[in-house]
């Protein structure tokens, strides 16, 4: 059982570059979370799905884009990479059937911008 | 002033020693979520409660709802258990979690 899965685990870019961060799982959730962790400013929240096709913004949307066309997996995309976008990247999911269900976060993408 | 607020922010403790980390939120929550982030580490769920008090294994979590306030308790602390514990509140009629600052836990031999 894999549970919440993040590719690539590591990524270097330059200033400009475009790249696409994966999240899966196998879990059947329904609910899907990325969010970016900062030295001093703890988790905050990028996007997240309610369910397949749909998307939201968070605390932090600017300059990221999301797609979940198929119900397991959650895509995170940055059109053009900046140096304030360098952190980590956190995925997670959750049930939405039975409330106050916790949250399975994957092992996370260290992203660094040049 | 942040919506959940955790102290302290950082412990320091001998191995043994009954360790208490506690997290106020001023915001309306369902349910609190504890989680564990060991360095360089992914993020660990471990516990969510929305009322009363949980064990697994020397972990302890309590919630008072009505004061907006829950601790985590480590009994016989071990330096394995050394890590960043998080809190995160449940918003309610939400799906969205509102976080703490994180209580960074060392725990020497």
């Amino acid at each position: 059982n894999a549970g919440v899965t993040q590719t690539p685990k590591f990524r270097v870019l330059k200033t400009g570059q475009s790249m696409t961060l994966l999240c899966a799982q196998d879990m059947n959730h329904e609910y899907m979370y990325w969010y970016r962790q900062d030295p001093g400013m703890g988790l905050r929240l990028i996007h997240y799905s309610v369910g397949e096709g749909t998307t939201a913004k968070g605390e932090v949307p600017d300059g990221y884009n999301v797609s979940r066309l198929k119900k397991q997996n959650f895509l995170l995309g940055l059109e053009s990479a900046a140096p304030s976008q360098t952190s980590v990247y956190f995925c997670a999911s959750r049930s939405g059937q039975v409330v106050n269900q916790p949250q399975h976060f994957g092992d996370g993408t260290r992203l660094s911008i040049l | 002033k942040n919506e959940v607020e955790q102290s302290p922010q950082n412990l320091t403790a001998q191995e043994g020693e009954f360790i208490t980390i506690n997290c106020s939120y001023s915001v309306g929550i369902s349910a609190l979520h504890w989680l564990q982030q060991h360095p360089g580490g992914g993020i660990v769920s471990l516990f969510m409660l929305s009322s009363g008090k949980k064990k697994h294994g020397r972990l302890i979590a309590t919630i008072n709802i009505q004061e907006k306030h829950s601790s985590l308790h480590i009994t016989a602390s071990h330096p394995r258990d050394s890590a960043v514990y998080i809190c995160a509140g449940l918003i309610q009629g939400a799906q969205k979690l509102v976080f703490g600052q994180g209580t960074r836990l060392t725990i020497n031999p």
